[in-house]
């Protein structure tokens, strides 16, 4: 079975600066997605980013960005210039493309700072 | 643009009772995907379902029961319901079971007492 760790509970960063949360997965697959999902209070699951295992370049979406290392299994997330809407729980999760279900780690509770 | 549209946002139940969870897809998103998020935890899948037919399943109790309907909304049934079903209920919605492209609704929360 894949397990997702994510090893950091909770990080704290100051506006405007850089921060990168950890994850780290277990599979014997040689395909499958990445995923890293924002939720902030108002528990809404927002997908942040997404990467499949396949591609070699790591994916970007705006301020948000990912340092996928397959062989290592892991999958970080680096937020750039950290804004206060950032503030929320962030799980990384994992599917195989097979199946329909996401894995998730157990989150990281990020909190930007002004 | 449309999202997930989950009802009700909020439902308090005693023990023993019942509750249904509704779950309405985005427009032609024919996938429909259940998770439940206890306190403090991260989100663990149920089931899914694609064209009305059940896909994939996942830790769902035998107390719970789910379906999805001609019109692609899905509705979630919890009977004997214990203190530990207290949980927040995602649905999220999929075109064509391409989970990679899934939106997720607001959550019913549940409360039991």
């Amino acid at each position: 079975a894949q397990t997702v760790t994510q090893s950091q509970p909770e990080m704290s960063v100051q506006e405007a600066e850089t921060v990168t949360l950890s994850c780290t997965y277990d599979t014997s697959e040689s395909n499958y997605y990445l995923f890293w999902y924002k939720q902030p209070p108002s528990r809404q699951m927002i997908l942040v980013i997404r990467q499949e295992a396949y591609k070699q370049q790591n994916a970007t979406e705006n301020r948000f960005s990912v340092n996928f290392q397959k062989a290592a299994k892991s999958f970080s997330l680096k937020i750039s210039d950290s804004q206060l809407g950032d503030t929320a729980m962030y799980f990384c999760a994992f599917m195989k493309p097979e199946s329909e279900k996401l894995v998730f780690g157990k989150g990281t509770k990020l909190t930007v700072n002004p | 643009a449309a999202g997930v549209i989950q009802s009700p946002r909020h439902l308090i139940k005693e023990k023993r009772e019942t509750a249904t969870l509704k779950c309405y897809p985005i427009p032609r998103h024919d996938t429909v995907y259940w998770y439940q998020q206890g306190p403090g935890q991260d989100p663990q899948f149920l089931i899914s379902f694609y064209e009305k037919m059940q896909s994939d399943k996942g830790s769902i109790p035998d107390r719970f029961s789910a379906q999805q309907f001609s019109d692609y909304h899905s509705e979630l049934n919890m009977s004997s319901l214990e203190l530990g079903d207290s949980a927040l209920y995602f649905c999220a919605s999929s075109l064509d079971r391409s989970n990679t492209e899934a939106f997720f609704g607001q959550g019913t929360r549940l409360t039991v007492v």
